[in-house]
């Protein structure tokens, strides 16, 4: 499989600000997703990062407060916009190729928001 | 809409014993249903998946899961637990008719084995 890989792993961060995540794959994919993983709990899916569009945000997600972008098919981002403490999480971004329903995940991006 | 539920969020074998991961799911199409294991500090690595054909599937590890659709179960075993099996455990189902293929996910089993 391919080599999905996430910048910053890890960061801390003071309320207000924002932090811009990226994802990297070193092949093509056909899809791209963002999921948040709060402390102790399961992964949440924020949104589908569609390729040369408008990402496709869950119920409780918005555009303000999680900014997407997919420019190509092996890159995307996701801000984290306004953090506060609740923001706290771990941030996970997974694709998948040919067999779509299968999806493989990123190292993840720790953030910390103070 | 689906569902995903773990029963147990943590569970404790001795080394050599019998790993039992419980998943139930619920779906109104038939289902893909996967296992992915989550060490400490690190992401999510595929155990497993289904999609179709035989009920039995086996991953990487030594882990297999069998899916019983009269059940709604998607259980995780392993015959013999090694201290390296220590993990956080997490079973999810995507719909394969949704053709969106997002997946749910349970809350997650961790688990612990005791030298």
């Amino acid at each position: 499989s391919a080599v999905i890989s996430q910048k910053p792993s890890r960061d801390i961060c003071q309320r207000g600000t924002s932090l811009t995540i990226q994802c990297q794959v070193d092949s093509q994919v056909t899809m791209m997703f963002w999921y948040r993983q709060q402390p102790g709990q399961s992964l949440t899916l924020i949104a589908t990062a569609n390729q040369g569009s408008e990402a496709t945000y869950e119920s409780g997600f918005v555009i303000d407060k999680f900014p997407i972008s997919r420019p190509n098919l092996t890159f995307s981002t996701l801000t984290v916009s306004n953090m506060s403490p609740e923001d706290s999480s771990i941030y996970l971004c997974s694709a998948s190729w040919g067999a779509k329903e299968t999806q493989y995940f990123g190292p993840g991006t720790r953030l910390l928001v103070l | 809409a689906q569902s995903v539920t773990q029963l147990g969020s943590h569970v404790s074998v001795s080394e050599g014993a019998l790993v039992l991961l419980r998943c139930n799911y619920s779906s109104s199409v038939p289902p893909y249903l996967f296992w992915y294991v989550q060490y400490p500090n690190q992401g999510l690595q595929l155990l497993l998946k289904y999609t179709t054909g035989a009920t039995l599937v086996k991953g990487i590890n030594g882990f297999e899961a069998e899916f019983k659709k009269s059940e709604t179960s998607f259980h995780l075993t392993k015959p013999s637990a090694h201290m390296s099996d220590a993990a956080e455990y997490f079973c999810a189902v995507s719909d394969s008719g949704a053709g969106s293929y997002q997946l749910t996910f349970g809350k997650g089993t961790k688990l612990s084995v005791i030298p």
